[in-house]
């Protein structure tokens, strides 16, 4: 499985960016996924979560308000949307995907199983 | 929500054993089960080590092993190797339905 996410961002402040992440491979819409951001030299954060079967996201507090996480399961992504972005926004942003729990050819997580598959970063910067 | 507590950094020679902690509250650590543990090389994607406080993805080394008590977490590297050297998160869910990750411990091998 791999999660592809979309390319670099460069975004004035106030302004709103849109990250997406393609998943491939195994089951979509029972797995949980998760956005982490982390900012140059900074530890990992976590914005939010959604398992997109169930659709109802959740998010850190910080972020209430001006992030939202949605799925599409015609496409297999999901997106982070982020809105009135400030320059301490500048991170890189990953999509994660939990660990999965099979029986037989059906597998199920939720978003604060351990994240096994990270997409490859997009960087959004804020100026 | 404040950040789980890690050491800034732990070091040790190659074939200690060397053991990062975790600290957290009653409302994370110590309310569930779902304590993760990453390693991060420097300029490199995140890679899962841990989860379900002790339980090891298929393809990590039976170096690593982690446990749990009370509010905290524990992450053990044996047989301490030079590819050892990156950071180290801790993340557990909490009561509020989110997760939280800890600041990150940075490991040397000396």
């Amino acid at each position: 499985v791999q999660l592809v996410q979309s390319g670099a961002e460069v975004k004035r402040s106030g302004s709103s960016v849109r990250v997406s992440c393609k998943a491939s491979g195994d089951t979509f819409n029972t797995y949980g996924f998760s956005w982490v951001r982390q900012a140059s030299g900074q530890g990992l954060e976590w914005l939010g979560g959604i398992v997109p079967f169930f659709g109802a996201p959740e998010y850190a507090e910080k972020f209430r308000g001006r992030l939202t996480i949605s799925a599409d399961e015609s496409s297999n992504t999901v997106f982070l949307d982020l809105t009135r972005l400030r320059s301490d926004d500048s991170a890189d942003y990953y999509c994660t995907r939990a660990v999965g729990f099979c029986t037989g050819s059906t597998c199920h997580s939720d978003f604060y199983y351990g994240m096994d598959v990270w997409g490859q970063g997009t960087t959004v910067t804020v100026s | 929500q404040s950040a789980l507590t890690q050491p800034a950094s732990v070091s040790g020679s190659p074939g200690q054993s060397i053991t990062i902690s975790c600290t957290g509250t009653s409302s994370d650590i110590g309310a569930y089960d779902y304590v993760s543990w990453y390693q991060q090389h420097p300029g490199r994607v995140p890679t899962l080590l841990i989860y379900d406080v002790s339980s090891r993805p298929s393809g990590v080394s039976p170096r690593f092993s982690a446990s749990k008590s009370g509010n905290t977490a524990s992450l053990t590297l044996s047989g301490l190797q030079a590819d050892d050297e990156a950071y180290y998160y801790c993340s557990s869910f909490t009561t509020l339905s989110t997760v939280l990750f800890g600041g990150g411990t940075r490991v040397t091998v000396l």
